[in-house]
């Protein structure tokens, strides 16, 4: 079975700190990407990465950087964090722009 | 642009009662067209994926949706609701190397 593994599943933070979330999946895919659940809105798409060292940005990627160094780690980064950024992060895999696999996903709350 | 619209942000239905999720899409080429479901505080599983093979799609725990190209659309249905399929399901519509997702639809399976 593919395996996508987000480091935290809940996470609190403070206004300002810079907030660093892991995601480690175990397939070789080749593409892996960032979302970003609230309540009415679904998920919208924060960063993908096709490559390693290869990103693009998705709808809503202001506030956000990612950084792709080996083929299975894809890290979201929040430079700042902010109260507006309290949400429910999901990271998935996939190859072929078929389906994606999802990771638990991290809840993460802002104060 | 690819968009998917799914109608009805809450559904409710009692223990043995047709399921019937709506997904409406909208796309300039063939599109790859997938359903998900997210239970409580998990990530979202794969129920089925429309990859242009078949027009009627067979998902796991006795789901299924029909791609109808004159309709745009690809419902998700089950004949007989169970109270353990109450959870959030996601349309989503392959666009170039991304899944674009619609804002979800909560099922509610009252006994």
């Amino acid at each position: 079975d593919v395996k996508v593994t987000q480091s935290s599943r809940y996470l609190v933070k403070r206004t300002g700190e810079k907030v660093f979330l892991e995601c480690v999946q175990d397939m070789d895919h080749e593409n892996m990407f960032w979302y970003r659940q609230d309540p009415g809105l679904g998920l919208r798409l924060i960063y993908f990465s096709y490559d390693v060292k290869m990103k693009e940005k998705g709808d809503i990627p202001e506030g956000y950087s990612v950084s792709r160094e080996k083929k299975e780690r894809f890290s979201l980064i929040l430079e700042s964090a902010s109260t507006n950024q309290t949400s429910m992060y999901l990271c998935a895999s996939g190859t072929g722009g078929h389906e994606a696999f999802f990771g638990q996903g991290t809840r993460l709350t802002v104060v | 642009a690819q968009s998917v619209t799914q109608l009805g942000s809450h559904v409710s239905v009692s223990e043995g009662a047709l399921v019937l999720l709506r997904c409406n899409y909208s796309s300039s080429v063939p599109p790859y067209l997938f359903w998900y479901v997210q239970y409580p505080n998990q990530g979202l599983q794969l129920l089925l994926k429309y990859t242009s093979a078949a027009t009627l799609v067979k998902g796991i725990n006795g789901f299924e949706a029909e791609f109808k190209k004159s309709e745009t659309s690809f419902h998700l249905t089950k004949p007989s609701a169970h109270m353990s399929d109450a959870a959030e399901y996601f349309c989503a519509v392959r666009y170039t190397d991304k899944l674009i997702f619609g804002t979800g639809t909560r099922l509610q399976v009252f006994p």
